[in-house]
């Protein structure tokens, strides 16, 4: 099947850096991948829609100044935290669609900020 | 809206056999997604339902029913690995996964 990786796995991070998350598609091009956050006990929320070589489209509530996303290729895009605070604290997960009804999930990247 | 409700909890034997409903609204239809997480682990594949019917798979089996916007999991002969959330997801008509808090399934011994 098709695999998407994530890196790293886990990241902490103090107040106010950066942190940039990589996804990446290892054996298939996928022309969308999505980035959702999941805080504990709670459902994966979708953060933003991203198409290679176009701007990403964010959800409502989502700020695009703070949660950059780069699309460079069909095999990569790349989520950064920009001044990360505490509550920015969560588990990443990318996907990455073949097409409309099949898509695959990386393994995840837990954030903590202190 | 969009609205997605599954029970928040499970609990089964190890050996037995455990239901989990979904019931859902959506604009639009594409088709229903299960998917199974496990704690700290991002969600995998189980099932994609998109006609009426039973769709089986090993110890897994999934239900759609379009018209009462109800779709359930059936997991049989439960292991204790079983124990995770499992996420209902129907797709709504931007090709887009709704996504519910999911059940937690406990299995016991």
């Amino acid at each position: 099947g098709a695999v998407v990786s994530q890196h790293p796995s886990w990241v902490i991070c103090k107040s106010g850096t950066s942190v940039k998350i990589e996804c990446r598609s290892l054996d298939f091009q996928a022309t969308t991948m999505f980035w959702y956050r999941q805080f504990p006990k709670q459902s994966l929320m979708l953060m933003a829609t991203s198409n290679e070589g176009s701007k990403a489209t964010y959800e409502q509530g989502v700020e695009k100044d703070k949660f950059l996303i780069n699309h460079a290729s069909l095999t990569l895009s790349t989520l950064t935290v920009t001044s990360a605070h505490p509550e920015d604290s969560s588990f990443y997960i990318c996907s990455a669609r073949i097409r409309e009804y099949e898509q695959y999930f990386g393994p995840g990247t837990r954030l903590t900020v202190t | 809206g969009q609205n997605i409700d599954q029970p928040t909890e499970m609990t089964a034997t190890e050996g037995a056999i455990v239901q989990i409903n979904c019931t859902y609204q959506t604009s639009g239809f594409n088709g229903l997604f299960w998917y199974q997480q496990h704690a700290g682990e991002a969600p995998t594949f189980l099932s994609y339902n998109v006609l009426d019917g039973l769709e089986e798979k090993g110890r897994f089996s999934s239900f759609l029913s379009r018209s009462k916007g109800y779709s359930y999991l059936l997991l049989k002969e439960l292991q204790m690995k079983d124990s995770a959330s499992y996420l209902c997801a129907p797709m709504d008509s931007n090709y887009q996964l709704i996504w519910g808090a999911g059940t937690k399934l406990i299995i016991k011994p």
